[in-house]
């Protein structure tokens, strides 16, 4: 069964508006772990936010929050304002508590900001 | 700071040739390796990790082995490549505490195009 799920393949957003990147998640576990990262063209992974599945409030890092729903398992990523960097593809990816040791990736949404 | 180095960059290797990919880690003690690939366009699958010297664990069949000689080492081998090992290959690292908080620090990737 598909752990990750991200289901918006591409979005194209204008420069400065906000863009929100789909995230749902299926797990039995209680306690996980929620994480966003974000792939340039240059290939290299770059840590954007995490969530805890206990945290009662939306983790936030700057320009990036995570609209976290957790009856509905989803966690969205929400950038503001957006930048002509922020084109990039971004995969939503989790842990478990069981199975810990393993963090799984959804199959990723590429981001493309028009100037 | 903790640094993570992968090598080589681009790899070109005929069907049936062996492979070797390394991945050293700097600036920590006793991490938690991965390796992963990613097919063009796609999200990343887990190939394997390692808790320590000497322990592997593979999470998907297939035509490569990984073998971590010394605690900040991991390597990526194949002794026959096959046209369906080409992809990206990312190593990772992280803390070693298997919690679920606990994020992944990638390096700069290996694009290996068998032909």
């Amino acid at each position: 069964a598909q752990k990750i799920t991200q289901t918006q393949p591409g979005m194209f957003v204008q420069e400065k508006e906000a863009v929100t990147l789909d995230c749902t998640y299926d797990t039995s576990d209680q306690s996980y772990g929620l994480f966003w990262y974000k792939q340039p063209s240059s290939g290299e992974m770059i840590f954007l936010i995490y969530q805890g599945s206990y945290d009662e409030q939306n983790a936030t890092e700057g320009r990036y929050s995570l609209n976290f729903q957790k009856a509905r398992k989803s966690a969205n990523l929400v950038i503001s304002a957006s930048q002509l960097g922020d084109s990039a593809m971004y995969f939503c990816a989790m842990r478990e508590l069981q199975g810990a040791q393993k963090l799984v990736f959804g199959q990723g949404t590429r981001l493309t900001i028009n100037p | 700071s903790q640094t993570i180095h992968q090598w080589p960059a681009t790899l070109v290797q005929p069907v049936g040739s062996p492979l070797s990919l390394e991945c050293t880690v700097e600036g920590t003690s006793n991490p938690n390796l991965y390796w992963y690939r990613q097919a063009a366009g796609r999200g990343l699958q887990l190939l394997f990790y390692s808790v320590g010297i000497g322990q592997i664990s593979s999470e998907v069949p297939q035509n490569l082995s990984a073998s971590r000689p010394q605690d900040r080492q991991f390597i990526l081998s194949s002794k026959k490549l096959l046209l369906s090992d080409s992809g990206f290959y990312l190593c990772a690292w992280s803390v070693g505490q298997f919690a679920t908080n606990e994020k992944l620090f990638f390096g700069s990737g290996t694009q290996l195009s068998v032909l």
